[in-house]
């Protein structure tokens, strides 16, 4: 089984200041991590993922991700910051072959302060 | 892009009745969808994996015959909550993989808000 944690549940920052949001999961399998954004009423919209390869994955919007196997880690960064990017976010992992079921983290609010 | 929508975005009901969702995905064919459920500031939860043509398959804690869910096509899938009650109250959210594209692809819908007076 996988499990997901994102260890800030909320993360404040000013307007073009650097960014990150941490991911841990635990899986005793080789996974697939995904981030996810969620904007107020919307629903949820792929950012990036990570699935062989490269681990520094690079998504849209100028979001970035490094895959760590032994830290267990998929951080999200972003090195200069927008009002609009306030939404909440989403780590999530499945196991690389499966049907696609997604375990999501717990959620970060991103608060983008001018 | 691919697009999935759910009917309705917003449903208000009385306890006891029965409520449907739909799931669409608009320009794409999906064997499999996801149902998830999010409660207020919290994660989303897997509920079940609909499957064309077969029987769903529902995570463990998630009542079968409380959430009744039917693929009835390759594009549409539908999740009724039966005899509703107010803890059914939630943001319930279907997703579905892009046939041929991968089932590390996926979209979801924009969400049904159920509130159970």
């Amino acid at each position: 089984a996988q499990s997901v944690t994102q260890l800030d549940s909320q993360v404040p920052v000013f307007e073009e200041a650097p960014v990150e949001l941490r991911c841990n999961y635990s899986s005793s399998v080789s996974v697939y991590l995904f981030w996810y954004v969620q904007y107020p009423n919307q629903g949820l919209q792929l950012l990036l993922k990570y699935l062989s390869g490269s681990t520094l994955v690079k998504g849209i919007n100028g979001f970035e991700a490094e895959f760590n196997k032994s830290q267990t880690s998929f951080h999200l960064r972003k090195p200069s910051v927008h009002i609009s990017d306030t939404a909440e976010y989403f780590c999530a992992v499945s196991a690389s072959g499966n049907t696609g079921k997604l375990i999501f983290g717990q959620g970060t609010t991103l608060q983008v302060k001018p | 892009g691919a697009v999935v929508s759910q009917h309705p975005s917003r449903v208000i009901c009385k306890s006891g009745t029965s409520v449907k969702i739909e799931c669409r995905s608009l320009d794409f064919q999906a064997t499999t969808m996801f149902w998830y459920r999010q409660f207020p500031k919290q994660s989303l939860m897997l509920m079940a994996t609909s499957n064309e043509g077969s029987k769903a398959t529902y995570e463990q804690g998630v009542e079968k015959d409380k959430f009744l869910i039917n693929h009835a096509s390759l594009t549409l899938s539908t999740l009724t909550v039966t005899s509703a009650h107010p803890e059914d109250s939630s943001f319930y959210i279907c997703s579905a993989p892009r046939s041929g594209q991968g089932v590390d692809t996926q979209y979801f819908g924009p969400g049904t808000r159920l509130t159970v007076l």
